[in-house]
């Protein structure tokens, strides 16, 4: 199957800059998922996105964070004002049920400094 | 509780030996689904194998298998014959109510193994 292709691969910015990560799915899978994961720690779930729509998200995806399939085949989180912490690789996925598996974007690994 | 648990911080083997990483796991549903990924250090998550609850015999995807012990909730990934590219990450997820129509199916990882093939 096509990759899912993230951008950009990496992105350094300052605390409280906005950030948009974005995600290129197959556009006849109607669910899509970010996670998060921070160095060297295990891979979070942040939200899920189904037929357009925030299905499930986790205590991490604050109001800080948002979620948008703008053109019905991109699809981004944008962070509003980052923190330190939210350094981290972060990957979009999206759920391949006919294989059982699920097919994660090359990721992006967000620094903020 | 962790609903997946990797006892196994770091593992070795080596070169074109067996290697077994460990995987438990947490639930009370009793249709759910269980991955290992593999996360070399260039950082992509990359689909070894996949098994369901209800699935009879243990699933084999070339040098990988999984022994699923069901009862005993584990799920322990083999890589058979052992190269130096098997170096890497290994995470053990699960994936909850498989069959139930829903409109999430998120996964829930496990803290991961990182396995060295010794040459």
């Amino acid at each position: 199957e096509p990759e899912v292709t993230q951008t950009p691969s990496h992105q350094v910015t300052q605390m409280g800059q906005e950030v948009i990560l974005r995600c290129v799915p197959i556009s006849n899978h109607l669910y899509f998922y970010w996670y998060r994961q921070i160095l060297g720690q295990k891979v979070e779930f942040l939200v899920s996105f189904y037929n357009n729509e925030i299905s499930e998200k986790s205590e991490i995806f604050d109001d800080q964070f948002s979620v948008e399939r703008p053109d019905g085949s991109n699809f981004t989180l944008k962070i509003r004002s980052t923190k330190l912490e939210d350094s981290a690789m972060y990957f979009c996925a999206r759920d391949s049920r006919s294989n059982y598996g699920y097919t994660f974007g090359s990721g992006t690994r967000l620094t903020v400094v | 509780a962790q609903k997946i648990t990797q006892t196994q911080p770091g593992m070795f083997v080596q070169e074109k030996e067996a290697v077994t990483l460990d995987c438990t796991y947490d639930t009370s549903d009793p249709s759910y689904g269980l991955f290992w990924y593999k996360q070399p250090s260039s950082g992509e998550m990359i689909f070894l194998i996949y098994q369901g609850s209800y699935d009879q015999q243990n699933a084999t995807e070339g040098r990988y298998s999984l022994n699923f012990q069901k009862a005993r909730k584990s799920a322990n990934l083999v890589i058979s014959a052992s190269q130096l590219g098997d170096s890497a990450m290994y995470f053990c997820a699960m994936r909850e109510a498989e069959n139930s129509g829903g409109s999430n199916y998120k996964l829930t990882f496990g803290k991961g193994t990182l396995l060295t093939v010794n040459p």
